[in-house]
């Protein structure tokens, strides 16, 4: 079946450094890829998303990369912030479709 | 304006009781969806309304599960009878519109749900 980034890892840095987080895809036929941040009781949260036609994409202190040739989807966010702490998620959506299917997630903790 | 609204934030139930959650989604919002992460998994997709139709429902895992949206506005997911593996969080979600163009799907806070 379809699986998006099943890892669950924990990623820990130092507040200030750059991160980078990880996912791997497995449906060559996806077309969109989000990211979103959970904080602990909260909802998924929109950070930054990306079509296939693209490799990259900035937005405010965060940036996405793009590997189809590898179906490899990073987030990197620069000078990480305490706020910063919580739970990555990729997902992936076909064209035209309205199906997210998410990754397990990645913890991310912000040493200060 | 207000985000995607869920209710119960969070139920504690036994094992048989009914529990039904509910969804207000983002005014003006025709399209809604439900997602759930149940213990040690990734979140998953249940179902996606467009308006009050039932557009997709391919994740409902069996029939104990009931989706509802009257109206075309808020929606209702009810369990019955709940089981101790329905024990998770049940996200709701809304668009504006469907698919990804230009896109941005909003999730609630999410009703925990406890069946003991």
């Amino acid at each position: 079946g379809e699986s998006v980034g099943l890892h669950l890892p924990t990623l820990s840095v130092q507040e200030g450094d750059n991160s980078i987080i990880n996912c791997a895809y497995s449906n060559s036929a996806s077309d969109y890829f989000i990211w979103y941040k959970q904080e602990s009781g909260k909802g998924p949260q929109f950070i930054i998303d990306i079509r296939s036609n693209m490799d990259k994409r900035q937005g405010q202190r965060v940036t996405v990369l793009l590997n189809k040739t590898v179906k490899h989807l990073s987030l990197q966010i620069a000078a990480t912030q305490p706020g910063d702490s919580a739970v990555y998620f990729c997902a992936e959506m076909k064209e035209y479709g309205n199906k997210l299917v998410f990754g397990a997630g990645t913890i991310l903790r912000v040493k200060s | 304006e207000a985000g995607v609204t869920q209710f119960p934030s969070h139920s504690v139930i036994e094992k048989g009781q009914t529990v039904t959650l509910r969804c207000d989604p983002i005014s003006g919002h025709d399209n809604l969806y439900w997602y759930r992460r149940v213990m040690g998994k990734e979140i998953k997709f249940l179902l996606h309304f467009v308006k009050e139709s039932k557009q997709d429902e391919s994740g409902m895992p069996n029939n104990r599960f009931l989706a509802e949206r009257t109206g075309g506005t808020y929606s209702t997911l009810k369990v019955q009878p709940a089981e101790l593996e329905d024990s998770g969080v049940y996200f709701c979600a809304s668009s504006q519109t469907g698919g990804y163009s230009g896109n941005t799907i909003y999730f609630g806070e999410g009703s925990w749900l406890t069946v003991v």
